[in-house]
């Protein structure tokens, strides 16, 4: 158990809806960072925040959006969601980068 | 091209045997380097981490990283049936996003 937490372990929504994903850091750490990985890409980089703050951006689509509140907990919100959407969903999360990441054990997000 | 390039295998081996698992890549200003355990459905695990060049040993594991060649390694000794798994390896520079090989599905025959 790396001490990262994410609800819910598995979502099954409809095309053009929208999703919420949620992630709890382990304890202590600042920085939080999303990861999409789907059969075709692998572990693709979406966002990273460091206490609050947005500090990286990777492949993330404008449909998708994140933040982090002040206890430190981060949301992925999806929108619009489209069938090349589905796929495993992780946070991971570390003290501060460059540290190591800590991965959860990811959401799995079915769009039919 | 790809910044890391991994062999997707898939790898076969008996329980006993030494692992072996490599990542090339083209970023020369890469620093840190790791190596993930990933099972099926289930979040990555971190098990080694590197920062430049040299080996680093934990139990049964060894990560060697040769910057001048971009090649990292990651060698597993004694392998356990426990051990079949995908194996990613991943790098960043400083504080920047991690860069993931594709992943290496490795299989111990007992």
């Amino acid at each position: 158990d790396s001490g990262v937490t994410q609800t819910p372990k598995h979502l099954i929504t409809a095309t053009g809806q929208r999703v919420t994903l949620r992630c709890s850091p382990r304890s202590g750490d600042l920085s939080v960072y999303w990861y999409q990985q789907s059969l075709d890409q692998g572990l693709q980089f979406l966002i990273q925040y460091y206490n609050g703050e947005e500090r990286a951006k990777g492949n993330i689509l404008e449909r998708f959006s994140a933040q982090q509140f002040p206890d430190l907990h981060s949301e992925l919100n999806l929108s619009s969601l489209e069938l090349g959407d589905s796929a495993l969903y992780f946070c991971a999360s570390s003290v501060s980068p460059p540290n190591e990441q800590f991965f959860g054990p990811g959401t799995r997000l079915t769009v039919l | 091209q790809k910044e890391v390039e991994q062999d997707p295998g898939p790898l076969s081996v008996p329980e006993g045997a030494i692992v072996s698992l490599n990542c090339t890549y083209s970023n020369s200003a890469f620093q840190y380097f790791m190596w993930y355990r990933q099972y099926s459905r289930k979040g990555p695990e971190l098990l080694m981490y590197t920062y430049s060049s040299g080996n680093k040993e934990d139990g049964r594991f060894t990560a060697q990283v040769d910057k001048s060649s971009k090649y990292i390694s990651l060698f597993i000794r004694d392998s356990q049936p426990s051990d079949s798994a995908t194996y990613l390896c991943a790098m960043s520079q400083g504080a920047q996003k991690l860069v993931f090989g594709q992943g290496t599905r490795l299989t111990i025959n007992p």
